[in-house]
């Protein structure tokens, strides 16, 4: 079975600084990585995935990922943060068997906060 | 486009009592996925279909919950009797498997509370 680890239920940075959440995933064979992003009181949104090719994989609001296969990883990263920023971010992957049609097994998130 | 629509967006119900959740995913999508969202546990795969047919419904709790999708453009998740543990947040979300997107899009959810 899939699991993934989000190091860190919480992240706080500045405004202005670099972004860095954690995301370890557990799979003998990588799976389809993605990112979403949830604000208050909505559904989530996918800010990035990575399928296959190229390992550093660019995103909505200025966010990316980079896929190491040799370190289980797949962290998000922005060079710098903005207020409206702040939110839950999950980390989430797919099995490749399924073609991409499977559900997908979440981290249990961060939330961001974003110091002014 | 629309988006996933889901109904009601909250429901506050007491416990014994049937409780129906609803979904009407992207049009052309035939892909459809039920969460669960709680603090303890996080985002949790409940079921899901692809073209109306359930795949994988090992992720529902107990027998108190089922699911159904009588067509492409409707499912619905039903819990009987409800219980207070059964209060969460309740995600339906869809996708065009095959597509080589692999892009799940998440409604708002149905904030359920059971009394």
């Amino acid at each position: 079975a899939q699991s993934v680890t989000q190091l860190g239920s919480h992240v706080s940075v500045s405004e202005g600084a670099l972004v860095l959440l954690r995301c370890n995933y557990s799979s003998s064979v990588p799976p389809y990585l993605f990112w979403y992003v949830q604000y208050p009181n909505q559904g989530l949104q996918l800010l990035l995935k990575y399928t296959t090719g190229a390992t550093l994989v660019k995103g909505i609001n200025g966010f990316e990922a980079e896929f190491k296969k040799s370190e289980t990883s797949f962290h998000l990263t922005k060079p710098s943060a903005h207020m409206s920023d702040a939110a839950e971010y999950f980390c989430a992957v797919s099995d490749r068997s399924g073609g991409g049609a499977d559900g997908l097994t979440f981290g249990k998130g961060t939330h961001l906060i974003i110091q002014p | 486009d629309a988006g996933v629509i889901q109904s009601p967006r909250h429901e506050v119900t007491e416990m014994g009592q049937e409780v129906t959740l609803r979904c009407k995913p992207i049009s052309g999508h035939n892909s459809l996925f039920w969460y669960r969202q709680t603090m303890m546990r996080g985002l949790e795969l409940l079921i899901y279909f692809n073209n109306n047919v359930p795949i994988d419904d090992s992720g529902m709790p107990e027998d108190r919950f089922s699911a159904k999708m009588p067509n492409a453009s409707f499912s619905t998740l039903k819990i009987q009797p409800s219980e207070p543990r059964d209060s969460a947040v309740y995600f339906c979300a869809s996708s065009l498997a095959a597509s080589g997107l692999y892009e799940q899009f998440f409604g708002p959810g149905t904030r359920l509370t059971v009394l």
